[in-house]
């Protein structure tokens, strides 16, 4: 079956411009996560959900950053008035099963601010 | 805070020889492991967790607590094993699922 889906996966934007993130999770995955990986790096937490409840958001790391879920499926993470430090892949992972927690994880979306 | 500590950005061996790709954590609680592998244009995948102390693709890793360690071994390494490799944490007394992830070990193995 499919697996986890995001779009766009290459996204290049100005400086200052807004952007957003598109995430489609395994159906019938009730967790989803976001995750932000520099260059370099490992990814790092962002935000998760659980169904349509965002239940943490503790790696956004400004007020730049919205992400939701509206109807417990396709997340969004937003970024406004983007900056060359948003540069980064960003990955979305989702779980089927908590007892067994393996993250699947999406091609994630390349950004480039210029 | 957690951290997750790998030591090693790179690491190269000859096909045939061990491998050990190392890993260290800094949690106050109780933490589940992991060990999760990029393959050259594939996306992140899991190979393995410590509770489930299974061996996959040759690969083991053991907890220790001790040593705060969970070193991801493989007694003969294979072409195939050269990828990406990141071990990742979470509080597995806690209800949120998030994973906090090493920088990573780019291993390479040689012909």
């Amino acid at each position: 079956g499919a697996g986890v889906s995001q779009s766009p996966r290459y996204k290049v934007a100005k400086r200052g411009q807004d952007v957003a993130l598109r995430c489609d999770p395994i159906s019938g995955h009730v967790s989803l996560f976001w995750y932000q990986q520099a260059l370099g790096q490992g990814p790092e937490f962002l935000t998760y959900f659980q169904n349509e409840a965002q239940l943490d958001k503790s790696g956004l790391p400004s007020d730049r950053f919205f992400a939701e879920r509206p109807e417990g499926s396709v997340s969004t993470l937003k970024i406004q008035r983007t900056q060359q430090e948003d540069s980064a892949v960003y990955l979305c992972a989702s779980i089927a099963d908590h007892s067994y927690n393996e993250q699947f994880f999406g091609p994630g979306t390349r950004l480039t601010v210029l | 805070a957690q951290r997750v500590t790998q030591p090693e950005k790179l690491l190269s061996v000859f096909k045939g020889a061990p491998v050990e790709l190392k890993c260290n954590y800094s949690y106050s609680g109780s933490p589940e492991l992991f060990w999760y592998v990029q393959y050259s244009r594939q996306r992140l995948q899991l190979l393995l967790r410590h509770i489930s102390r299974e061996s996959i693709k040759g690969f083991t890793a053991d907890l220790n607590k001790g040593e705060t360690s969970f070193h991801l071994k493989k007694p003969f390494a294979q072409e195939e094993d050269s990828a990406m490799y990141y071990c990742a944490l979470r509080d597995s007394g806690g209800s949120n699922y998030k994973l906090t992830f090493g920088k990573g070990t780019l291993l390479t193995v040689n012909p």
